[in-house]
């Protein structure tokens, strides 16, 4: 039972032009919200964060939109460029019955010269 | 502050064969979660650990085992390794594990079995 879905396997997308990765969630307990960026052979890198009580983040090119009823939440890049070209995860956490982060199968974005 | 590091990175096992991967958390961390990447499937969740004590494990065989030690760092065993077994591990680490806790990863070792 996947209880982060991120349905997109892929996007390319334009340099200079917006990004938009998409995830929903099944799961209500779910309180606590993240986006990783990997590149190849290495680990995941920590991007941007919401909590349950907000529904906009913002972080410089980066914006994290939750809307709860939906159980859905966005990642927005923007401009996008040549070097955001990676897998994006969208992982959540919260309190439904143990101490763990629950990641999606990932987007992986390509970002055009 | 350094970040998460694992070792080995890379190894090759046959089947058959067990395997112990090393995790030493980010500094004052004291949570240590696994994951194993695998191609198309994501971050499967393996377990996590706190104060040496395993609170949460996800839906892997008896086979994959973990432990943490007092000082935060963690191993995790796979017993009897199978072919499909190969994948990246991933441990990551946070300050308590809460929920509303970022969590941070190292670069992963990478495990194939023969």
């Amino acid at each position: 039972d996947q209880q982060v879905k991120q349905n997109s396997p892929s996007l390319s997308v334009q340099e200079g032009r917006i990004s938009i990765l998409n995830c929903d969630y099944t799961n209500s307990m779910f309180d606590y919200f993240l986006w990783y960026k990997k590149y190849p052979a290495e680990g995941p890198t920590f991007l941007i964060s919401i909590s349950s009580i907000k529904d906009k983040n913002e972080d410089g090119r980066f914006t994290v939109f939750l809307n709860k009823s939906a159980k859905h939440l966005s990642l927005h890049i923007v401009p996008s460029q040549p070097g955001d070209s990676a897998v994006y995860f969208c992982a959540a956490s919260g309190n439904t019955g143990g101490f763990k982060t629950i990641f999606g199968a990932g987007t992986r974005l390509f970002v055009k010269a | 502050k350094a970040g998460v590091t694992q070792t080995p990175r890379y190894l090759i096992k046959t089947r058959g064969q067990q395997v112990t991967l090393s995790c030493s958390p980010i500094s004052g961390h004291r949570s240590v979660s696994w994951y194993q990447q695998t191609p198309g499937q994501g971050l499967q969740f393996l377990f996590e650990y706190f104060s040496e004590t395993q609170r949460n494990k996800g839906n892997f065989p008896g086979r994959f085992s973990g432990r943490q030690f007092s000082n935060s760092r963690s191993e995790m065993n796979v017993s009897t390794l199978e072919l499909g077994d190969s994948a990246l591990y991933l441990c990551a680490s946070s300050d308590d594990g809460t929920f509303g806790n970022t969590i941070y990863f190292g670069e992963g070792s990478w495990l194939t079995v023969v």
